[in-house]
């Protein structure tokens, strides 16, 4: 049974990268996408980005500019960087699976797997 | 980016009786393959989402088949046949037939 668990700091200082790490166990990275959400305290869920086991990349493009997910594979993690936070980057994170497929038939079913969330805030 | 509404965003019920949660997208989520990418997830008080439904009406192993999803083009409904205490939560639908992915702002489901 696959299972995904998030690490880093909890606190951030406004300015700085959000740097967060989720580990999969129970199973591989390989040929799966692997996603980044987001819930602010009170609030609804943001999908920020996924990734592909070979590397590519989708972002959020609400976030795009401030964001980068990479993988390896080699330890079966991946992680997000979130440049230049505010307040407003205050949230629960989660690292999910995602069950999608551009190729060779599109589908996409959203998330099926999901970590427990690590709360981070953006402080000084 | 296609924006999706849920109504009521809050629905008191009694236990054992029905619920239904309306979803709406501002634009149809039939993609061109004619397959429609609406999924709905549950997420419990303190704890993470967890996916019920994918591609309208296809429950997850291990949803209780008192869920059901069903809808086309820009109109979805979740409905509970019977309302237990572990249904209590924030119920989310979340679109990926478009791009970007996303989610409902929530109806959120407590017992009267």
């Amino acid at each position: 049974q696959v299972q995904l668990q998030e690490s880093g700091p909890g606190l951030v200082k406004p300015s700085e990268t959000l740097s967060l790490t989720c580990t999969v166990s129970g199973g591989s990275i390989s040929s799966y996408y692997w996603s980044w959400i987001r819930q602010p305290p009170g609030k609804g869920l943001e999908w920020i980005g996924y990734i592909y086991y070979s590397g590519s990349t989708n972002y959020n493009p609400s976030l795009k500019s401030r964001v980068t997910i990479s993988v390896d594979t080699s330890k079966n993690q991946f992680s997000l960087k979130l440049s230049s936070v505010t307040a407003a980057d205050t949230a629960v994170y989660y690292c999910a699976r995602d069950q999608y497929s551009s190729s060779p038939t599109y589908y996409y079913y959203g998330m099926d797997v999901w970590g427990q969330g690590t709360t981070v805030t953006v402080s000084s | 980016d296609v924006v999706m509404t849920q109504s009521p965003l809050s629905l008191p019920v009694t236990l054992g009786q029905p619920a239904s949660i309306s979803c709406r997208s501002s634009q149809s989520l039939v993609y061109s393959d004619g397959n429609t990418y609406l999924n709905w997830f549950q997420q419990r008080p303190g704890q993470s989402p967890r996916r019920l439904i994918y591609k309208v009406s296809n429950r997850d192993s291990g949803v209780p088949d008192r869920f059901s999803g069903s809808g086309s083009g820009t109109d979805f409904t979740l409905k509970i046949s019977r309302v237990e205490a572990e249904d209590v939560g924030v119920y989310y639908c979340m679109q990926g037939t478009h791009w970007p992915p996303g989610f409902g702002p929530g109806t959120k489901v407590d017992i009267k």
